[in-house]
């Protein structure tokens, strides 16, 4: 039962342009999302957050809108460049799970200059 | 600060073998967490802690166990090792809930990667 998907495995941009990731959840208890970001051989870092009473949350290039009636969330790189090259993973986080959360798959974003 | 460290960051282990993982943190972090990352699999919790003398199992507690004796650190042990626990280990840590505009970032540690044979 994957609560949180991200159904595109892979996505190649060119720089410059804009680079969507998209993530899709079923649970309704889920109260605060985030996206985190690796590189090989590292730990995953925090890139950006929402909580399910915004629709949208803006840091810099980064961009994360939330759309709670269809369950989906998305993350806007804008502009994209060779160094946002990296798997970035989408989380959720129950209001009754404490500080527990749950990971998509991941997507592998390529980034081509 | 170092942030959240483990240790080692590489292991081969024979199917039956025991070891265990070593996770610290200098961030006085109240809860702490062990996942695994396996190829479409994203990320997995395996067993987290939400204070010193605190464990409880997450999604995929089978074939490990946890201590947590003091704040700062989080020990996850193989008793006896199987090949379908060759995986990347990742160890983080967060504040607890409670904290105000702490949000719910976990800060994660290099990984470990481990093989077993």
């Amino acid at each position: 039962d994957q609560q949180v998907k991200q159904n595109s495995p892979s996505l190649s941009v060119q720089e410059g342009r804009i680079s969507i990731l998209n993530c899709d959840y079923t649970n309704s208890m889920f109260d605060y999302f985030l996206w985190y970001k690796k590189y090989p051989a590292e730990g995953p870092t925090f890139l950006i957050s929402i909580s399910s009473i915004k629709d949208k949350n803006e840091d810099g290039r980064f961009t994360v809108f939330l759309n709670k009636s269809a369950k989906h969330l998305s993350l806007h790189i804008v502009p994209s460049q060779p160094g946002d090259s990296a798997v970035y993973f989408c989380a959720a986080r129950a209001y009754n799970q404490g500080g527990k959360l749950i990971f998509g798959q991941g997507t592998e974003l390529s980034v081509k200059p | 600060n170092a942030g959240v460290t483990q240790t080692p960051k590489f292991r081969v282990l024979k199917t039956g073998q025991s070891m265990t993982l070593l996770c610290a943190q200098d961030m006085n972090h109240e809860y702490m967490y062990w996942y695994r990352q396996d190829p479409g699999m994203g990320l997995r919790l395996i067993h987290y802690s939400v204070g010193e003398g605190t464990t409880a199992k997450g999604e995929v507690p089978d074939g490990y166990n946890v201590s947590r004796l003091k704040k700062q650190n989080f020990l996850l042990g193989l008793e006896s090792a199987a090949p379908s626990q060759t995986s990347v280990y990742f160890c983080a840590s967060s504040y607890s809930v409670g904290v105000p505009d702490r949000g719910y970032e976990q800060y994660f540690g290099p990984g470990t990667r481990l093989t077993v044979t």
